[in-house]
């Protein structure tokens, strides 16, 4: 099983500042790892796939980057609306056993 | 507009069964993969199955092989999950997500969500 891991665990930061959350996968995962938002009594929401495509609809100031094990979702001039917990998922393994990380909630 | 809703959740004693649904909408449904993903009570999320568009292949996370089954009927569009033999560890919400596209196995939609609580 591929264990993902994210870093860290709560992120402490401030409206209109920079946000760098870390995903890393315990084998390679090439570039198949998308990033999910989920607020307080929501349902998870894709932001991101493929490593670096921005699902439609998300704003531009989310970006993610990395391929293998190491990932970076960054979340530049934040808006009091992206205050959320964020989910990495890796999708390589066949036959399927999509594993997400445990979440790095952002908190102001 | 795409849309997936769940319902079926309920509370159950332990080792007992529940049967879920989740009727989807807005989007060719023989065409994606579907899955359950869930969620326990102040948790991660975790991923439970998935089922090919066609129905014919199926896959299990191991916390729930031999336990659950999943299932899809296309006349419906409608995607199923039976959970036997329940356990206090499959409390959580039960989220019905789409798959991205035939090579994309990330998950673009999502429903809100089915709460199955397991306890006596």
């Amino acid at each position: 099983e591929i264990v993902m891991t994210q870093s860290p665990a709560t992120l402490s930061v401030s409206p209109g500042e920079r946000a760098t959350l870390s995903c890393r996968a315990s084998q390679s995962v090439s570039s198949n790892l998308a990033w999910y938002q989920q607020k307080p009594g929501q349902a998870p929401r894709l932001l991101i796939y493929g490593a670096s495509t921005r699902a439609t609809g998300i704003p531009a100031r989310f970006s993610g980057s990395g391929s293998g094990t190491e990932f970076t979702l960054t979340i530049s001039r934040l808006q009091s609306e992206d205050f959320a917990v964020y989910y990495c998922q890796q999708y390589n393994n066949w036959p399927p056993m999509y594993t997400f990380g445990q979440g790095t909630k952002l908190e102001i | 507009e795409v849309q997936v809703l769940e319902s079926g959740g309920g509370l159950v004693q332990p080792g007992g069964s529940l049967r879920l649904s989740c009727a989807a909408s807005g989007f060719t449904f023989s065409n994606y993969a579907m899955n359950w993903v869930r969620q326990a009570p102040g948790k991660g999320l975790e991923w439970v199955s998935v089922i090919s568009g066609s129905g014919v292949s199926t896959f299990y996370a191991d916390s729930v092989k031999g336990r659950f089954t999943i299932s899809r009927d296309s006349s419906k569009n409608t995607l199923y999950l039976q959970m036997n033999s329940l356990r206090a560890e499959d409390t959580a919400i039960y989220y019905c997500a789409k798959r991205g596209g035939p090579s994309a196995y990330y998950f673009d939609y999502w429903g809100q969500g089915t709460l199955v609580t397991v306890s006596s």
